[in-house]
């Protein structure tokens, strides 16, 4: 079983929908969990940052963690083109999550249609 | 706000020959890493520098690969014989003290080893 899972989509949603990206984990030494979206031939961009279980609301994300089922989201709410990008979600089982690796997921492309 | 900088964007190399890459973290971050991301595959973690010394390092750090901090702001990564494999994306990341942060990445360099 890989570490982390995520479905790579493409996922198409039209302007305005509320979209939903999940990833689950297997190592239940996770305890940082980031989404990251990054644009083609560009490099990750920090989205959102948790470290408990439970919802997290940046504007228009939401960050939720459920460490007892090993799954995290993201919710995008009124979606624009703009956000048309491959999200990633990434994890870390270093205390206070300094100086370990990060653990990527595979990344799910999302296309938002004017 | 402030940046992760790397430099060159885009390397072409001859298979064999040694390469560097430049990062210029930003300035009070005191955690470093770097990643790669080889055409259509998961960013992976290479090796994480903290206190002038690597924290940790991947399977595929070998000797092949070296880091350093030569003057306090500047972060490389020598490849010292580059092989075809190592064509990606290679991106620098860095780190505040602290647990509430995460980390953030640079646009990348990418490497074509022909």
């Amino acid at each position: 079983q890989k570490e982390v899972e995520q479905d790579p989509g493409p996922l198409s949603v039209p302007e305005g929908a509320i979209v939903s990206l999940n990833c689950t984990y297997s190592n239940s030494a996770f305890q940082y969990f980031m989404w990251y979206r990054q644009y083609s031939r560009k490099g990750p961009e920090l989205l959102m940052y948790t470290y408990s279980s439970g919802n997290k609301e940046d504007g228009r994300f939401t960050a939720q963690v459920d460490k007892s089922s090993k799954y995290i989201s993201l919710f995008i709410r009124d979606s624009q083109p703009s956000d048309s990008a491959t999200y990633l979600c990434a994890m870390s089982d270093k205390i206070y999550n300094q100086g370990g690796k990060l653990i990527f997921g595979q990344g799910t492309e999302l296309s938002v249609k004017p | 706000e402030p940046e992760v900088t790397q430099t060159p964007s885009h390397q072409v190399t001859q298979m064999g020959q040694e390469v560097i890459l430049r990062c210029v973290p930003i300035s009070n971050h005191l955690y470093f890493y770097w990643y790669r991301q080889i055409l259509g595959q998961k960013v992976e973690f290479l090796v994480s520098f903290y206190n002038n010394e690597i924290s940790e390092k991947s399977e595929i750090f070998d000797d092949q690969f070296s880091v350093e901090r030569p003057d306090g702001s500047n972060f490389t990564l020598k490849i010292r014989s580059t092989k075809l494999e190592d064509s990606a994306m290679y991106f620098c990341a860095s780190q505040p003290p602290g647990a509430d942060y995460g980390y953030t990445f640079g646009s990348g360099t990418r490497l074509t080893v022909v």
